[in-house]
């Protein structure tokens, strides 16, 4: 099975600073279609998660462009400028390159 | 506006039975796979099974693999997913989810077992 790891896991931020979270896969998740099947999400308090980024790099319908995502084969980052309250959660990561799909353990993300 | 609700979540003794649904609207459900993914309570994430947009084609996570089984009815745009032999270790909430994205999810219904 492909492993996720994110780090940290968890982070402290003041709001309209930016924050950065890692995720490191242990193989490539370069699928032969030339995708990068890397996405991200965000569970707000007591809320089903949400997708925000797919295929590494796009943001998904309807979320903030303070919300980006890079990366290479294996290693990525999802980046959120100016933080605002309703950042609040964890974030998770996630591959669909191969079943069984697993996701990181999550990054909790609060305010200060 | 896409709708997933999940249905049928209640507290079962292990060894026991039961069937999760997921109606579904907003959407042309017969043109996603769908999936269902679990969470433990205060755990993280853990897919555990995909369907192909037939329902031709399904897949499990090996651990709910023999006592688990997804399906659907394209007709009644609903999810399934049927679970025997549960075990303690099956306590959780378990989401409905759209396509290979999982990019709309319902709210969820937990699954307690315990004797």
């Amino acid at each position: 099975d492909i492993v996720l790891t994110q780090a940290p896991l968890s982070v402290s931020v003041t709001p309209g600073e930016s924050a950065s979270i890692s995720c490191r896969s242990s193989k490539s998740l370069l699928s032969s279609k030339g995708i990068t099947s890397l996405y991200w999400y965000l569970q707000r308090p007591g809320k089903s998660p949400q997708l925000l980024i797919y295929q590494m790099s796009n943001l998904a319908s309807g979320v903030p462009d303070r919300f980006s995502s890079s990366g290479s084969e294996t290693d990525f980052t999802l980046k959120i400028s100016k933080v605002e309250t309703e950042d609040v959660g964890v974030y998770y990561c996630g591959h669909r390159l191969e079943y069984p799909y697993t996701f990181g353990a999550g990054t909790k993300l609060e305010l200060k | 506006e896409v709708q997933l609700v999940e249905s049928g979540g209640v507290l079962v003794q292990p060894g026991r039975s039961m069937k999760l649904s997921c109606a579904a609207s907003g959407f042309t459900f017969s043109s996603f796979p769908m999936a269902w993914v679990r969470q433990a309570p205060t755990k993280g994430l853990e897919w555990v099974a995909t369907i192909s947009t037939s329902g031709g084609s399904t897949y499990y996570r090996d651990s709910v693999k023999g006592r688990f089984t997804i399906s659907r009815d394209n007709a009644k745009s609903t999810l399934y997913l049927q679970m025997d032999s549960l075990r303690s270790e099956d306590t959780a909430t378990y989401y409905c989810t759209t396509g290979n994205w999982f990019a709309y999810w319902g709210q969820g219904t937990l699954v307690t077992v315990s004797s």
